[in-house]
This record gives C-alpha cells, structure tokens and sequence, in this order.
C-alpha cells in the first residue's frame, strides 16, 4: 500500500538556523507531492507542489522542496527560520493513475519549534 | 471572501448524541472531502464527492454519513457519538483529478 514517511516526529531550530524536513513515500508510479503547513490552531494551507518539470520547487514564505525520484523523496528546506515558522509540516502524496479519485495520501507530520 | 468554510468550529456533545457538520466551499471546485484528524495530528481521509457522487469511502463506521446536496456543500452527519469520535474534522474541496485540495478551518468535536 502507498504510504509518505516523515521520519522526524520533532524539529527544535534556533532562528535563523536552517531546516530540512525529510519526506520519502513508497509508490512506484508518477506522483503529485505536497507540502503543507498547520499553524497553531489552525487549518492546514498548502506551502508549496510539484507536478512535474524542475525538480527544485518554490514556495510561499521561503520554503522550497526538491524531488528526487530515485531516492522517492520530496524534502522541505529553509535556509532561514523565523519564530513564526513554528507549526505543523505535513507532506503528502497524490499516487497519479490509481484511480480517477485524487486520493491524497498524508506523512504523519513534523512538528517544527523555533526558538526565539 | 472564505474559500472553505465549516461550522460549527467547536461542538461539544454526549455520548449516543446525533450531531452534523456543514461544510461549503466557494472556489468552483467540484470535488469535496472529509478528514479526521486525531490527537496526534494525523490525518485520515474519511469520505470524497465528486459532483455528488461518493467516489472514496474510506473504513468508516457506518454511524458517519456524508450528504451532498450540490457541488458546492459536503456535509457530515455522525449517529451515536461515541468518545472515539473526538477529534478535528477537516473539510476539504479540489479540483476533480490529482489537484492541491484547499482545507476548512477544522470542526474540532469533543465527545464526553
């Protein structure tokens, strides 16, 4: 069964400190991935996605993400956090050609904290 | 100019209480979604319409019932609420094929 892996349960960053978050899904097919972001009591709002073309996207607030096919991973990078980054990161996965239902698939997500 | 709504934000009921969730989106979208996110932040997808029709209908108990009146309104009834059920339902609208899907602001319901 697909399944999306995000390894680290807990990131504690100083500001101005860099992030990566890993994400690694299991599908061996064409993929949709997605990275999106919980703040503190609040709805999840997509960062950024990658459909296909440049593997290295952009998205808002600074964050990019790099698809590397081989390794099936999608990782999120910031070369600078800020306290307001602090919140829930979740990655997720549209398996393409499953089915005609997007069924999007969740990571369990990292909890990022930032000290100030 | 609310993209995905939900109401009520926070529901408080009994056990074996009847209780609905309304969720409307504005965006034109014709695909529409139910999540349950748990205590630990992970989330499960419970349901998808597409243009009304049921097209994912994940493991759930059969106490949870979607209902589509049109494109634009997806909502959830749940019988005999048990403690279980606690949880924060997101509502959620795409559209149809593999697309970003844009969330509600969550129904956070806390059974006692």
């Amino acid at each position: 069964a697909q399944s999306v892996s995000q390894h680290n349960h807990h990131v504690i960053l100083s500001e101005a400190a860099s992030l990566e978050l890993g994400c690694n899904y299991s599908y061996g097919g064409t993929v949709n991935l997605f990275w999106y972001v919980q703040y503190p009591g609040q709805h999840l709002q997509l960062l950024l996605k990658y459909f296909s073309g440049d593997p290295l996207v952009k998205g808002i607030k600074g964050f990019e993400a790099e698809f590397i096919k081989s390794k099936f991973s999608f990782n999120l990078r910031k070369p600078s956090v800020q306290w307001s980054d602090t919140a829930e990161y979740f990655c997720a996965v549209i398996p393409m050609g499953y089915s005609s239902a997007s069924k999007i698939i969740f990571g369990s997500g990292t909890r990022l904290s930032i000290r100030p | 100019d609310t993209a995905v709504s939900q109401t009520p934000k926070y529901l408080v009921t009994q056990m074996g209480n009847d209780k609905s969730i309304k969720c409307e989106q504005n965006l034109g979208h014709d695909t529409m979604y139910w999540y349950k996110q748990d205590s630990k932040k992970f989330l499960k997808i419970m349901f998808s319409y597409n243009n009304k029709e049921l097209i994912i209908n994940e493991t759930v108990p059969n106490r949870f019932s979607p209902k589509s009146p049109d494109k634009a309104h997806l909502n959830l009834h749940i019988n005999s609420l048990e403690l279980g059920d606690s949880a924060v339902y997101f509502c959620a609208s795409s559209h149809k094929g593999y697309y970003e899907q844009y969330f509600g602001p969550g129904t956070r319901l806390t059974v006692t």
